[in-house]
């Protein structure tokens, strides 16, 4: 079963624009992390928040999390083309098998030059 | 070299023949999953293991069996393969000290076409 769901499904904009993804979850979460993945190869891990935090920074990523509403956001600022990719979302089972993900559909993001 | 290494990168199989999926890792993680990834469907676990005792079943993991040979290596098997399961699959893992994160490290891949 999907817990994350992002929003949109694609998402094409230009270079420099900045690009911001959603992800939707449905249980309680000890952490959200958002993985990004080129195409065909596998996932890398870009950025985890907690549950008790709000907003995260790294580099050009921006990370919030709404624990009232079960929903997390991504903010890719000054987007450049290297950015096209998947991106995803993933919880961790609270409560549930300890130590599993379970990911979203993700969002392809596609920048052009 | 990759910490996380998959063999092989491409296979091409026909219905009713046994394939496993080979994956290594250099990071040293107690825990290893392995998931199939379906055009607009994501990613969805089949199996995982915590460490080499230690085996269950994920949400997908019907046609498919595992063996955890060593703390390193985790091998994904289908006993017969049949058309739907043509996908990509991955092999991750996690280090166990980090538990509350959980912060999985990918394999490349292996694309899995089954005639």
């Amino acid at each position: 079963s999907q817990q994350g769901e992002e929003d949109p499904q694609a998402l094409s904009i230009q270079e420099g624009e900045n690009a911001t993804m959603n992800c939707s979850y449905k249980t309680s979460i000890n952490n959200l992390q958002w993985y990004r993945q080129n195409s065909g190869r596998g996932l890398v891990h870009l950025i985890l928040i907690r549950s008790n935090e709000r907003e995260k920074h790294s580099g050009r990523l921006r990370v919030t999390l709404d624990t009232s509403k079960k929903s997390s956001s991504l903010l890719i600022t000054a987007s450049r083309a290297a950015d096209t990719a998947s991106y995803f979302c993933a919880t961790d089972n609270y409560g549930g098998s300890q130590g599993n993900l379970i990911f979203g559909k993700g969002t392809k993001l596609s920048v052009k030059p | 070299d990759a910490d996380v290494t998959q063999t092989p990168r491409n296979r091409i199989t026909k219905t009713g023949k046994r394939i496993m999926l080979e994956c290594s890792q250099t990071k040293g993680h107690d825990r290893m999953y392995w998931y199939r990834q379906d055009p607009g469907l994501g990613l969805r676990l089949i199996y995982y293991s915590f460490d080499v005792k230690d085996i269950n079943k994920g949400e997908i993991s019907d046609g498919y069996s595992v063996s955890r040979q060593a703390q390193a290596k985790f091998s994904l098997s289908l006993e017969s393969a049949i058309p739907n399961q043509t996908a990509l699959y991955f092999c991750a893992t996690s280090d166990l000290g980090r538990e509350i994160e959980n912060i999985q490290y990918f394999g490349a891949g292996t694309r899995l076409s089954v005639l």
